[in-house]
C-alpha cells in the first residue's frame, strides 16, 4: 500500500483479555517500529526490528508485552492479560533505512486501545 | 537520564509572524535531530533532519539550527498560517528515535 497500515483503527476489550495489533509497513521498508502515545504526549519507543530481527525491545513495559516480524513485513504487537493502564494509541512506523538516527519515519494512523 | 524538552504551553500567533519553536536535551549527543509534524488524530510526519554538523537547514517557509553547544534546537516556520497549526515534535536517536512531548502552535488568522 502507499502508507503504513494498522489494524483495528480502535479496540475495545475486557481487562485480562489479549490483544494483538496489527502493523503493514510501506512495501520494502527495512525497519518497523512501534510506539505509543499518550494523550498529550510524544510518541514513547517500544521496540523496532531491522528486517525480521528485533534489534531493541528495550522500550516494552513488561513481559506482558510482546512483537513479532517474522518474514521481514507485516508485524503484530500483542498484548496479553490487559490491563486498564494499557489504554493507548499503539503507532507504527516504517522507515527504508536501518536504525542509524538519520532515517526518516513514516507512521500508521495508529490503534486506539481501551481496556475496559 | 536523558531528556528531551519542549514548550508544553501552547505557542498562539499572529498570522504572518514567524514562530519560534525550542526543543532542549540533556545527556544526549546526537549526530542528528529531527522535526515532525503532527494534527489532532494523525501520526507524526516528518519534516526536516539536521546533522550535528550542520548550524542551519531549511525547506521553504521552515528553518531548523542545532547548536549542539547549547543542546538546542529552533524550529522556524516564517510566514505562517491558519494551516501551520499543528503539534511540532522534535526527536533524537539514542538506540532508536526519541521523540520529545512537543509544542502546539496555534496561528490566529
Amino acid at each position: 500500500g502507499a502508507g503504513v497500515s494498522q489494524s483495528p483503527r480502535y479496540k475495545v476489550t475486557k481487562r485480562g483479555q489479549d490483544v494483538a495489533l496489527r502493523c503493514d509497513p510501506i512495501s520494502g521498508h527495512v525497519s518497523l517500529y512501534w510506539y505509543r502515545q499518550a494523550l498529550g504526549q510524544g510518541p514513547e519507543f517500544l521496540t523496532y526490528f531491522n528486517y525480521e530481527a528485533q534489534q531493541d525491545k528495550s522500550g516494552l513495559p513488561n513481559d506482558r508485552f510482546s512483537a513479532e516480524r517474522p518474514e521481514g513485513s507485516i508485524s503484530t504487537l500483542t498484548i496479553q492479560r490487559t490491563e486498564q493502564r494499557d489504554s493507548a494509541m499503539y503507532r507504527c512506523a516504517s522507515s527504508s533505512d536501518d536504525s542509524r538516527g538519520n532515517e526518516k519515519l513514516f507512521f500508521g494512523s495508529g490503534t486506539q486501545l481501551s481496556v475496559l | 537520564s536523558q531528556k528531551i524538552e519542549q514548550n508544553s504551553e501552547a505557542l498562539n500567533i499572529q498570522e504572518g509572524k514567524t514562530a519560534t519553536l525550542t526543543c532542549n536535551y540533556t545527556n544526549y549527543s546526537p549526530a542528528y535531530l529531527q522535526w515532525y509534524r503532527q494534527d489532532p488524530g494523525r501520526g507524526p510526519v516528518f519534516l526536516l533532519l539536521i546533522r550535528e554538523n550542520e548550524k542551519e537547514k531549511r525547506k521553504e517557509r521552515l528553518k531548523v539550527t542545532f547548536d549542539t553547544t547549547l543542546k538546542q534546537s529552533l524550529f522556524h516556520i516564517t510566514a505562517s498560517q491558519p494551516a501551520d497549526s499543528a503539534t511540532y515534535l522534535c526527536a533524537l536517536y539514542r538506540r532508536a528515535l526519541t521523540f520529545g512531548s512537543g509544542t502546539r502552535l496555534q496561528v490566529q488568522p
